[in-house]
């Protein structure tokens, strides 16, 4: 059975940029887990950042972005801003399954 | 406009059977490419995601849960319904359904189960 892994936490200062991994222990990520990345902040539901690896949604804002990083899904984020401060979980796609990384918590300070 | 909305036992028993309600609009699950899923999340822990129904029925569930977890939909009713065998304390979490494919992004607010004697 796979595991997903992100980092449990990770620090930015305000305008700085950090990005956030996800490691499947099956191998390599490829854009054929159709990587999602997911912001929660408390008391509610996720909401989607990055569909597929790399896509937007609409609300995206522009400094986050979705990439594939030495055998890992990746989301940089760009310029940090307080509002930044979250819970990030990204999700992968297998054959059979989905899973949810263990998420990281994201300070802005 | 898309809505989803669970529904279920705010409370139950260990050893019980939880069976919760996804009642939704705005799309038919008998559409291609629809596909409704199920997560869940103790509370302040990480998402769980536990189980997926397709448009050709197809279902799949975490490995982890699959021999505790059934899935099916009522098309007509506009409906899918999670069942959950044996719930343990350690299953208390918010349990969402919800559309997260194919760069959908459609989520319940959720519903609070407790598993307490």
């Amino acid at each position: 059975q796979a595991v997903v892994t992100q980092e449990p936490s990770l620090t930015v200062s305000p305008g700085g940029t950090v990005t956030l991994t996800c490691a499947s222990s099956t191998g390599a990520v490829t854009g054929r887990h159709y990587t999602y990345w997911f912001q929660q902040k408390p008391g509610q539901a996720p909401r989607a950042l990055i569909y597929d690896t790399s896509n937007k949604h609409s609300w995206t804002p522009a400094r986050f972005s979705g990439s594939l990083l030495g055998g890992k899904a990746a989301l940089t984020l760009s310029g940090a801003q307080p509002d930044d401060e979250a819970e990030y979980y990204c999700l992968l796609s297998y054959s059979d399954a989905r899973l949810f990384g263990g998420g990281t918590k994201l300070t802005v300070l | 406009q898309v809505t989803l909305r669970e529904s279920g036992p705010a409370l139950v028993k260990p050893t019980q059977t939880l069976t919760l309600t996804c009642t939704f609009s705005g799309f038919s699950l008998s559409s291609k490419r629809m596909r409704v899923s199920w997560i869940r999340q103790p509370p302040g822990k990480a998402l769980e995601w536990l189980a997926r129904i397709d448009w050709d029925d197809g279902k799949f569930y975490s490995p982890s849960l699959k021999t505790r977890l059934s899935i099916s939909r009522d098309t007509s009713k506009n409906q899918v319904v999670l069942t959950m065998t044996n719930m343990d304390p350690v299953d208390t979490a918010t349990f969402f359904c919800a559309r997260i494919d194919f760069g959908d992004d459609y989520w319940g607010q959720g519903t609070l189960v407790t598993v307490s004697s």
